[in-house]
C-alpha cells in the first residue's frame, strides 16, 4: 500500500539557519510527489511538486526538494529560514491513476529568533 | 482568479444530526476532492468528483457522501454525526482528475460535534 512517512513531528530552527524536512514514501511505481504548507487556520498551499525529469525541484518561497529514487525520499530544503516559514509542512504522493493524495502526518516547523 | 471557497467556515452540531458542507472550485476546474483533517489521523482522502460523477472514494463509512453539480460546485454530507467526525474538512479542486494536476485547497470548514 502507498504510504508517506515524515519522521520528524516537530523541528525548531533558528532564523537564518538552513532547513531540511524529511519525507519517505512507499509506492510501487514512479510516484507524483508534492510538498504543501499549512499555516494555522488556513488550507494547504502547494510549495512544489515532482513528476519526472530533473530530480531537484524548485518551488515557491525559496524552497527546493530533491527526489532520490534509491532512498525513496523527497526531502524539502531551504537555505535560510525566515520567521514567516513557521507552519506545518506536509509531504504527499499521488498516482497516475487519480488525484487522491496520500499525506504524511506532517512536520511542524518552529523558527526561533 | 478567485480561489477555492468553502462554506460555512465553522460549524457546531450535536451527535446524531446531519451536516452539509459546500465547496466552490476555482473557475474552470472540474475535479473536486474532499479531505478530512484530524490531529490523530492527519489528512485523509474522502472522495473525488468529476463531471458530476464520483471517481474515487476513500475508506470512510457510508455516512459520508457527496455530490457535484453541473457547475462543478460540490457538497459533502455527513449523516448521523459522531463525536469523531469533529475535524477540518478541506476541499481541493483541479482542472482534471489526474495525479499530475495540482490540487488547490480551500480554507476548510471546521466542524465540531458535541
Amino acid at each position: 500500500a502507498q504510504s508517506v512517512t515524515q519522521p520528524d513531528i516537530h523541528i525548531t530552527v533558528s532564523e537564518g539557519a538552513s532547513l531540511e524536512l524529511r519525507c519517505n514514501y512507499s509506492y510501487g511505481a514512479t510516484p507524483y510527489l508534492f510538498w504543501y504548507v499549512q499555516s494555522p487556520g488556513q488550507g494547504l498551499q502547494l510549495l512544489l511538486k515532482y513528476f519526472s525529469g530533473d530530480t531537484l525541484v524548485q518551488g515557491i518561497k525559496g524552497f527546493e526538494a530533491e527526489f532520490k529514487r534509491s532512498q525513496s525520499s523527497f526531502n524539502l530544503r531551504k537555505p535560510s529560514v525566515h520567521w514567516s516559514d513557521a507552519a506545518e509542512y506536509f509531504c504527499a504522493v499521488s498516482s497516475q491513476a487519480g488525484t487522491a493524495l496520500i499525506f504524511g502526518k506532517g512536520t511542524t516547523l518552529s523558527v526561533s529568533s | 482568479k478567485a480561489g477555492v471557497t468553502q462554506t460555512p467556515r465553522y460549524l457546531i452540531k450535536t451527535r446524531g444530526q446531519q451536516v452539509t458542507l459546500s465547496c466552490s472550485p476555482i473557475s474552470g476546474h472540474r475535479s473536486v476532492s474532499w479531505y478530512q483533517q484530524t490531529p490523530g489521523q492527519g489528512l485523509q482522502f474522502l472522495f473525488e468528483y468529476f463531471s458530476e460523477t464520483q471517481r474515487n472514494k476513500g475508506n470512510f463509512p457510508g455516512r459520508f457522501s457527496g455530490r457535484q453539480f453541473s457547475n462543478s460546485r460540490s457538497e459533502m454530507n455527513v449523516s448521523t454525526l459522531e463525536l469523531g467526525d469533529s475535524a477540518l474538512y478541506l476541499c481541493a479542486s483541479s482542472l482534471v482528475p489526474s495525479g499530475r494536476e495540482t490540487q488547490y485547497f480551500g480554507p476548510g470548514t471546521r466542524l465540531l460535534v458535541l
